[in-house]
C-alpha cells in the first residue's frame, strides 16, 4: 500500500494551459506538503498544511494553488503553466513538528512545452 | 536562518569499500537532521535521523550517520558499499516549532563494481 500517492507520474503540456496535481496520504499525518525539485535537483519547499490550514507559503507565483479538502488529500493547481515550471513535484506528510519524519510521494514529472 | 551544506556534488567509492557523504548544517537551536536517498526516477526514501540522544545513529540498508555538535555535522556512512547504493543523497535540516525541512543540494553516490 503506496503511503503518499500522487498523480499524474507524468505530465506533459503546453504553455498557458492549466493543469492539476493530486495528492493522498494513508499515513494519518496532520500535515501535507508540496516541494519542488528543480533540474538541478535542488528541493525547495512550497507550500505546507497542517490539518487543512495554510502554514506554510513560500515565494511561490499565485498561479500556483493548493486545495487541501481534508487531511488526507493536497492538490496543487497551476494555472497558464510556463516553460519554467516544468519541474518534478513531490508531494509529502508529516506529523506536526520538526523531529518527524516527512515521507515523500514517488513525485510528478511536468513538463511544459 | 538555518542552511544545511553538502559540501560534494560527488563521491565515487568502489564496492566493498566503505562510504562516506558530508553534511554540515548551521541552525539557531537544537537540530534535528535527517538522511534521504533517491533513485533515479523515484521519490525521496528517508534513511535515517538524528532528534536527540546518542549521536551514532543507524538507518536503512546498513547506513549510519554521527552527530557532531562540536563540528556542526552530520555524515552519512556505510562501511561497505554495494553497487545498488549508487544514487543521490540528501540531508535534510528541522527544528523545533518548524513545519517544514531545509534540504542540502544533495551529493551522487557512485559506486564502482
Amino acid at each position: 500500500d503506496t503511503a503518499v500517492s500522487q498523480t499524474p507520474k507524468y505530465l506533459v503540456t503546453q504553455m498557458g494551459n492549466d493543469k492539476s496535481i493530486k495528492c493522498e496520504q494513508n499515513l494519518g499525518h496532520d500535515t501535507m506538503y508540496w516541494y519542488k525539485q528543480d533540474s538541478k535537483k535542488f528541493l525547495k519547499i512550497m507550500f505546507s498544511y497542517n490539518n487543512k490550514e495554510l502554514i506554510i507559503n513560500e515565494t511561490v507565483p499565485n498561479r500556483f494553488s493548493p486545495k487541501s479538502p481534508d487531511k488526507a488529500h493536497l492538490n496543487l493547481h497551476i494555472n497558464s503553466l510556463e516553460l519554467g515550471d516544468s519541474a518534478v513535484y513531490f508531494c509529502a506528510s508529516s506529523q506536526p513538528g520538526g523531529q518527524y519524519t516527512i515521507y515523500f510521494g514517488e513525485g510528478s514529472w511536468l513538463t511544459v512545452v | 536562518a538555518q542552511s544545511v551544506a553538502q559540501p560534494e556534488d560527488q563521491v565515487n567509492v568502489a564496492e566493498g569499500n566503505p562510504l562516506t557523504v558530508k553534511c554540515t548544517y548551521s541552525v539557531s537551536g537544537n537540530p534535528y537532521l535527517f538522511w534521504y536517498v533517491q533513485y533515479p526516477n523515484r521519490g525521496l526514501q528517508f534513511l535515517l535521523k538524528y532528534i536527540t540522544g546518542d549521536n551514532l545513529v543507524k538507518g536503512s540498508y546498513g547506513f549510519e550517520a554521527e552527530f557532531n555538535k562540536s563540528q556542526t555535522s552530520f555524515h552519512l556512512k556505510k562501511p561497505s558499499a554495494l553497487v545498488s547504493d549508487s544514487a543521490l543523497y540528501f540531508c535534510a535540516l528541522g527544528r523545533a516549532g518548524s513545519y517544514q525541512l531545509t534540504f542540502g543540494k544533495g551529493t551522487k553516490l557512485s559506486v564502482i563494481p
